[in-house]
């Protein structure tokens, strides 16, 4: 049961144009979102965050957007830049009770961005 | 500038050996845990701990077992290892989320990675 989908296993962009990767979720109880980014042979490195009480949360390059109603959160780069490309994973977390802060990944999506 | 380190990136063994990879953060974080990566799978949660002797089963904890006798270190090991256990797996730690640790203000909710130790089971 996949709590988290990234539909989209690659996306290729121009250098210079917007990047939008798109995340689903079912788990309701998800109250908080993470974008890692990852580069081949390195570990995940988180990206950007958005807590379920906000709709949208930048940082330079990078904006992400929650739609609660829809459970469907996206992450926009612009500009994009050769040095994005990497495969991007959302990560939702239930941040209270017993949770211990454990994510539930997708299955993350390989964006290319062309010079 | 926290630091997640991993034994080995890359290993080789052999079906049925008995396989240890070991992870080691130096941020005094509670949490720590350990996935697996997949091509198309993403990364799944194979077990976590969020505290020394503590350990919470993951989404594919079979034929996987963990150890934390100390705080900085988390132990994974495979009994026996299977071909169907080859893969990239992936260390990380991260400190509680504030309503288990009442520590305002911290940021809980990055986990931080270690490099990654890429398994060859042959």
């Amino acid at each position: 049961d996949q709590q988290v989908k990234q539909n989209s296993p690659s996306l290729s962009v121009q250098e210079g144009r917007i990047s939008i990767l798109n995340c689903d979720y079912t788990n309701s109880m998800f109250d908080y979102f993470l974008w890692y980014k990852k580069y081949p042979a390195e570990g995940p490195t988180f990206l950007i965050s958005i807590s379920s009480i906000k709709d949208k949360n930048e940082d330079g390059r990078f904006t992400v957007f929650l739609n609660k109603s829809a459970k469907h959160l996206s992450l926009h780069i612009v500009p994009s830049q050769p040095g994005d490309s990497a495969v991007y994973f959302c990560a939702a977390m239930a941040a209270g009770g017993t949770s211990y802060g454990k994510l539930t990944f997708g299955q993350g999506t390989i964006l290319t961005v062309h010079p | 500038d926290v630091k997640v380190t991993q034994s080995s990136r890359y290993l080789v063994k052999r079906t049925g050996e008995k396989v240890f990879l070991e992870c080691v953060q130096d941020m005094d974080h509670e949490n720590m845990f350990w996935y697996r990566q997949d091509p198309g799978l993403g990364l799944r949660l194979i077990y976590f701990s969020y505290d020394v002797k503590m350990k919470e089963k993951g989404d594919i904890p079979e034929g996987y077992s963990v150890s934390r006798e100390k705080k900085e270190r988390f132990s994974l090991i495979l009994e026996s290892a299977s071909t169907n256990q080859t893969s990239m797996y992936l260390c990380a730690s991260s400190f509680p989320p504030p309503a288990t640790s009442g520590r305002a203000g911290v940021s809980y909710n990055e986990q931080f990675f270690g490099p990654g130790t890429r398994l060859t089971v042959l």
